[in-house]
């Protein structure tokens, strides 16, 4: 079985702040691959990054950076510097297993205020 | 390049009307297709899933359906509709189970 907690609901922040995501997963198999995904307010979910089990490497791209510690099974993502365009629910989800069909996490509310 | 189509965008059916919901994929061949319902709360409900043509799998027990009667054909139906099939339905597609998902802009079913 795997599973994805997002124990942050909503996260409120002023623009210019930095803001980071948790996530932290569960399952018992090696190979496995964790996925961030933006929904913005207009609803259709927006894909971020893709991490696999055997890659630790944490991952930059522009404001946004991705922590992936497999000691604390968790995979974290920051924005720096936020801003209002940020705004969105952000799942993280897990694919492991035979089938790799993907679990996702309840998602975090991130409410940047100008 | 790949797009997905989800039509209709919103749509407001009474309860016990039947519906369907289709969802095509362009640009790409034999992907995963995915039918995810997100209710209020937001979280994501994974209906249905598929790897081929034909194929179909459940993940959640209900008065729902779905067919894949073309390779990047995905429709999602009931015969009745409850009013707790209320929600928003995503469609998304995948070259893989472990590749990312590509989603469409979703239907908005309101159930009166």
């Amino acid at each position: 079985a795997q599973k994805v907690t997002q124990a942050q609901t909503e996260i409120s922040v002023v623009e210019k702040e930095d803001v980071t995501l948790d996530c932290v997963y569960e399952t018992r198999d090696t190979t496995y691959y964790l996925f961030w995904y933006k929904q913005p307010p207009s609803g259709e979910l927006v894909f971020l990054i893709r991490r696999n089990s055997f890659d630790e490497q944490n991952e930059i791209s522009g404001r946004y950076s991705w922590n992936f510690q497999k000691s604390t099974s968790s995979f974290n993502f920051t924005i720096t510097a936020s801003q209002v365009v940020d705004s969105a629910v952000y799942f993280c989800a897990l694919a492991s297993g035979g089938s790799y069909i993907p679990t996702f996490g309840r998602g975090t509310s991130l409410i940047v205020h100008p | 390049s790949q797009t997905i189509h989800q039509w209709p965008a919103t749509l407001v059916q009474p309860v016990g009307s039947p519906l369907s919901l289709e969802c095509t994929v362009e640009g790409t061949s034999n992907p995963n297709l995915y039918w995810y319902r997100q209710a209020a709360g937001r979280g994501l409900q994974l209906l249905f899933y598929s790897v081929g043509i034909g194929q179909i799998s459940s993940e959640v027990p209900q008065n729902l359906s779905a067919s894949r009667p073309q390779d990047r054909q995905f429709i999602l139906s009931s015969k009745k509709l409850l009013l707790s099939d209320s929600g928003f339905y995503l469609c998304a597609w995948s070259v893989a189970g472990f590749d990312e998902q590509y989603f469409g802009p979703g239907t908005r079913l309101t159930v009166t």
